[in-house]
């Protein structure tokens, strides 16, 4: 059973170039959910997903979108990446339903570090 | 965006002593208050979820207790090993359909 997983681990992009964050997850959990985390902050929530096919904008969106390819992916796309969405990138999922209860724990993937040069 | 703090933001704590540290966030509403405990290079993990004024949630020997009246949550680790060196992530949602906000945690060292 691996959980959340994501891809790749690590990546360099140059200023203006796009790429796309991977995330799985095996728990048949109906939510999603991407974070970043930079130093000296909390996780920020950047976009979720509380069931397939639905998409909603967290704390810091601008930059980014997503899309919920079924209930099992939710990928994150950086069109044309800057040198402030240099950060760590983490992907969770929880077993909320559609109606969303935020006492559900959530589960991380182990991160993408992302640097923008 | 709301406001939670979470302090100190660092502590060293000798192997065997005990220390707790705090988890502030508005208390006008409240619905949920997460534990999590991330440690170096690996995914954050849950500890606890507490739902209710006067909750006390315990783990070994890491407790967390919670006031969502004044609005704080301790988190506690007696006899601290050098295992139980991570960062301590809090996270708290006012009502069922806003979203958890993370405080950016408190890093514990337990020296031997």
């Amino acid at each position: 059973n691996a959980g959340v997983t994501q891809t790749p681990k690590f990546q360099v992009l140059k200023t203006g170039q796009s790429m796309t964050l991977q995330c799985a997850q095996d728990m048949n959990h109906n939510s999603m959910y991407w974070y970043r985390q930079d130093p000296g902050m909390g996780l920020r929530l950047i976009y979720y997903s509380a069931s397939e096919g639905t998409t909603d904008k967290g704390e810091v969106p601008n930059g980014y979108n997503v899309s919920r390819l079924n209930k099992r992916e939710f990928s994150l796309r950086l069109e044309s990446a800057a040198p402030s969405q240099t950060s760590v990138y983490f992907c969770a999922s929880s077993e909320e339903s559609a109606w969303a209860s935020t006492t559900d724990t959530q589960y991380f993937g182990p991160g993408t570090r992302l640097t923008v040069l | 965006i709301l406001n939670v703090e979470q302090s100190p933001q660092s502590l060293h704590v000798q192997e065997g002593d005990s220390t707790n540290f705090t988890c502030s966030f508005p208390s006008s509403n409240f619905y949920a208050l997460h534990w999590y405990r991330w440690e170096t290079a690996k995914s954050p993990e849950a500890l606890f979820v507490m739902t209710l004024n006067g909750d006390e949630k315990k783990k070994g020997r890491i407790s967390a207790t919670l006031n969502t009246k004044e609005g704080y949550s301790y988190l506690y680790i007696k006899g601290s090993q050098p295992e139980d060196s991570a960062t301590y992530l809090c996270a708290f949602s006012p009502s069922n359909d806003y979203k958890l906000s993370f405080g950016a945690g408190t890093t514990v060292t337990v020296r031997a």
